[in-house]
């Protein structure tokens, strides 16, 4: 078990850029998931795929946010046009969901932490 | 409104006391209920899971928690704290099987020597 791991750790860039974070979740896990952390805040959910099917977006997910997880495997997300208030460490979790009750808890990588200038 | 409350923000304890985080949850429904911990720069390690059946449940570094319904609580437990438990500690809830967590505000622990 390798666990789940997000990169880059740390982006920074300016305002206005595009920036990309990739998450590679455990490797069984059919369920990958998005959250954002603001300083001294729990994490916010952003999105959800079961397997390449995002079935579920919050309306956090701007439109300038975009997600894929295009094989199943690992998961891309990207933000357009980034503002201040983008800043956050963004976090990845993977969870083995089957036949209910055999759900299993999501587990988190280390996260991407976003520093817009 | 639907949410998850942790009353505390920050707790300060000394090292080989005991610890109890507070953590309760405002839905209809019994939810499934988690505890993470956080370290600084770090992402959230599970420290155990509520699902169903016996409600006080064992986790891992020797913490437990015990979920009351009748006061919509899941408060974890350390009977003795090391300085190495020093950490965010978050209480979520899962309400539909897998789809999303819902975190509180987290508590902050400080260890004492």
């Amino acid at each position: 078990d390798t666990g789940v791991s997000q990169n880059p750790r740390h982006k920074i860039t300016k305002r206005g850029q595009n920036v990309t974070f990739r998450c590679d979740p455990i490797s069984e896990h059919n369920r990958l998931y998005w959250y954002r952390q603001t300083l001294g805040q729990g994490p916010e959910f952003l999105t959800y795929f079961q397997n390449e099917a995002q079935l579920e977006k919050s309306r956090l997910l701007s439109d300038r946010f975009s997600a894929e997880r295009p094989k199943g495997s690992f998961s891309t997300l990207e933000i357009q046009r980034t503002e201040q208030g983008d800043s956050a460490m963004y976090l990845c979790a993977s969870s083995l969901t089957g036949a209910n009750p055999s759900i299993g808890p999501q587990h988190f990588g280390d996260g991407t932490r976003l520093s817009i200038l | 409104a639907q949410s998850v409350t942790q009353p505390d923000i920050h707790i300060t304890v000394s090292e080989g006391a005991s610890l109890e985080l507070r953590c309760n949850y405002s839905y209809g429904a019994t939810p499934y209920l988690f505890w993470y911990v956080q370290s600084p720069g770090q992402g959230l390690q599970l420290l155990l899971k509520y699902f169903s059946g016996d409600t006080l449940v064992q986790g891992i570094k020797g913490f437990e928690a015990e979920f009351k319904r009748s006061q919509s609580s899941f408060n974890l437990r350390k009977p003795s704290v090391h300085w190495s438990d020093a950490a965010e500690y978050f209480c979520a809830v899962d309400l539909d099987a897998g789809n999303m967590l819902t975190f509180g505000g987290g508590t902050r622990l400080m260890v004492k020597p």
